[in-house]
């Protein structure tokens, strides 16, 4: 199994709004409404901020949110702070009943 | 609450089996739906899906890893345990272990650092 597509990296400026893609397959993203998301910061375990493409865990703020349109999930921070500086992941369960992690995105905040 | 710590060594050597812990609490691996995963990143690099047991005992393995690695769980010590054979200087990394409902992982270990050096 591949792993799923990210950009390498973004940059918003605070109060921005950023997208955040992950493309897959139809034997993932686009088979399963599994898709995750998680933050991490530098030397930090990563936290899952979106789980089942679009839902908030509990403590998770509501400027996080999730979409997906055919093979490609999308994670969008609105009104981006200086706090939201990390690298960002997605996630898929896949067709062979196995996981898939994307290549990472920097998030830069201006 | 949800905690799950690794354990295991720093150090490994090249061709070695290495042995990682993972000891929970806060949930029961003998709950329908629940597992255990365990997850890795090299210095500087991406997460990498290695393998997970659910409840059930059903275990699920990395395609491109699966010939080298074993999860085996041991419920009444709410530990799971993740051996990686013939270990390489490639698979230095931090390696985590996480608790998944079914759909994503939820809580996340600290993560133990491996470093895979003669």
């Amino acid at each position: 199994q591949s792993a799923l597509t990210q950009p390498a990296s973004v940059s918003g400026s605070p109060g921005q709004s950023i997208t955040i893609s992950c493309t897959g397959t139809s034997s993932d993203v686009g088979g399963y409404n599994y898709v995750s998301w998680y933050q991490q910061h530098p030397g930090k375990a990563p936290k899952l901020m979106i789980y089942d493409v679009s839902k908030r865990p509990s403590g998770v703020s509501n400027r996080f949110s999730g979409s997906k349109s055919g093979n490609t999930a999308s994670l969008t921070i609105s009104g981006l702070q200086a706090e939201d500086e990390a690298d960002y992941y997605c996630s898929s369960y896949t067709s062979s009943s196995l996981w898939v992690f994307g290549g990472g995105t920097k998030l830069t905040v201006l | 609450q949800i905690t799950l710590k690794e354990s295991g060594p720093t150090l490994v050597k090249p061709t070695q089996t290495l042995t990682l812990t993972c000891t929970f609490s806060g949930f029961s691996l003998s709950t329908s739906g629940v597992g255990v995963g365990w997850i890795r990143q090299p210095p500087g690099k991406a997460l990498e899906w290695l393998a997970l047991i659910y409840w059930n005992d059903d275990k699920r393995y990395s395609p491109s890893l699966k010939s080298r690695l074993t999860i085996t769980k041991d419920t009444s010590k709410n530990q799971v345990v993740l051996t990686m054979t013939n270990m390489d200087p490639v698979d230095t990394a931090t390696y985590y272990c996480a608790h998944t409902p079914y759909s994503a992982f939820d809580y996340w270990g600290q993560g133990t650092l491996v470093t895979v050096s003669s």
